[in-house]
């Protein structure tokens, strides 16, 4: 268990919709970072969140939209879903915002838009 | 597109055998990490390296960084069947503020 938890487990939507995604990070990390996972692009990170502000963002679709609140989790927006955002999305907490530390992982959402 | 390649993508080996998967990248890096994923699961830390180290051990783990070839290796000595697992690279780039996840391999241990 890396003390990282995810919610909900599984999603199952439709195309058009809106899910949103959520994390609770480590105690004590301030880090958070959301990656997407899927059979054809691999594991895409998306963004991160530092103490409640954006840091870096990676490949994200302005269809998505992230956010850490005061207490440190964060949420995953996921709007006009399509097909192909089916995947699997991890959150990750680290103790820093920098890559020499490491990440550690949630147990995933896995999003099925029909 | 993905900062590591990882090689090979797919790995099938007999318990107690050497496994070794290759990783390597485009830019400069600050560090390295390897990174296991059991099926459908969340990814585990398994050893981070920086650019000034060369090799790097830990239990049955050993990492080795060539920055000149770009280059690193990931060595699981004794494999076990609890290796079976997707094994990942991820770079830290200079001045990207991110890690950058390669494609992974796919390490079967067949017992």
């Amino acid at each position: 268990d890396s003390g990282v938890t995810q919610t909900p487990k599984h999603l199952i939507t439709a195309t058009g919709q809106r899910v949103t995604l959520r994390c609770s990070p480590r105690s004590g990390d301030l880090s958070v970072y959301w990656y997407q996972q899927s059979l054809d692009q691999g594991l895409q990170f998306l963004i991160q969140y530092y103490n409640g502000e954006e840091r870096a963002k990676g490949n994200i679709l302005e269809r998505f939209s992230a956010q850490q609140f005061p207490d440190l989790h964060s949420e995953l927006n996921l709007s006009s879903l399509e097909l192909g955002d089916s995947a699997l999305y991890f959150c990750a907490s680290s103790v820093a915002w920098t890559g020499a530390v490491e990440q550690f992982f949630g147990p995933g959402t896995r999003l099925t838009v029909l | 597109s993905q900062q590591g390649e990882e090689d090979p993508q797919a790995l099938s080996i007999q318990e107690g055998e050497n496994a070794t998967m290759n990783c390597s990248y485009k830019t400069s890096i600050n560090n390295l990490q390897w990174y296991r994923q059991n099926s459908g699961r969340g990814l585990v830390h398994l050893i981070l390296i920086r650019s000034n180290e060369r090799e790097k051990h830990s239990g049955r783990l050993r990492v080795t960084l060539d920055t000149s070839k770009k280059s690193s290796s990931l060595l699981i000595t004794a494999s076990r069947a609890a290796d079976t697992a997707s094994y990942f690279c991820a770079t830290d780039a200079w001045g990207a503020q991110k890690l950058v996840f390669g494609q992974g391999t796919r390490l079967t241990i067949n017992p």
